[in-house]
């Protein structure tokens, strides 16, 4: 069956770099994504990846993918505090199939 | 452009009773789906409506049922409340010609409380 595992928090000071990991059981995803979820908001798309692809870039936003190990990671550049929220990795095995998520990451930035 | 409307923001229900939680999706969508997030757990597909006719469900139990409107607005039904269905609810809507979670734009969710 689908399983997404996280882990629970992450504490790095202003101006480091994050990196959030994930680890995914499903060989048949074929989409990965990570999303952003603030207190009293939804969930926001961050990034997305193809299961054929090994890396993604999107400004301060680095995503891995290995797809041997089933590990999906998300690396933040420069992080400020305004990127303290909770990381959803989740992943789906077509476009239209329900998203699976992991129980999220907690990343608090500390000024 | 309003996104994804959700309502009520939060209510509390007595254990036993029905509750209907409501979504009007965003401009130009019209396909929604319902996802149950309990506190400290990541989201949890109950099902996706499409046409006005169910088109996915999770593994959630019949005591959930949902409609959408002909104005592609749904509502997600609980019948028989326990106290596990504390939750929060989250509405996603998505484009035609897509149906895909690319296009999800996320409620803000309603937060339900089972006393």
């Amino acid at each position: 069956g689908e399983d997404v595992e996280q882990s629970l928090f992450l504490s790095v000071r202003e101006g480091d770099s994050s990196v959030i990991n994930c680890t995914y059981t499903d060989s048949s995803s074929t989409y990965l994504y990570w999303y952003k979820q603030e207190p009293g908001a939804g969930l926001q798309l961050l990034t997305y990846i193809f299961s054929n692809m090994d890396m993604k870039q999107d400004q301060r936003l680095t995503v891995l993918l290995n797809k041997k190990d089933k590990h999906l990671s998300l690396r933040i550049a420069d992080t400020q505090t305004g990127d303290s929220a909770i990381y959803f990795c989740a992943e789906s095995i077509t476009g239209n199939t329900p998203l699976v998520f992991g129980k999220g990451t907690r990343l608090s930035v500390i000024a | 452009d309003a996104g994804v409307t959700q309502s009520p923001t939060h209510l509390i229900k007595t254990r036993g009773q029905q509750v209907t939680l409501r979504c009007s999706p965003k401009s130009g969508h019209d396909t929604v789906s319902w996802y149950q997030q309990a506190l400290g757990q990541g989201p949890q597909f109950i099902f996706q409506y499409y046409e006005e006719e169910e088109r996915q469900r999770g593994n959630f139990p019949d005591r959930f049922s949902g409609h959408q409107f002909p104005n592609y607005s749904s509502e997600l039904n609980v019948n028989a409340l326990l106290l596990g269905d504390s939750a929060l609810y989250l509405c996603a809507s998505s484009p035609p010609g897509t149906g895909t979670i690319l296009g999800y734009t996320f409620g803000s969710g309603t937060r339900l409380t089972v006393v």
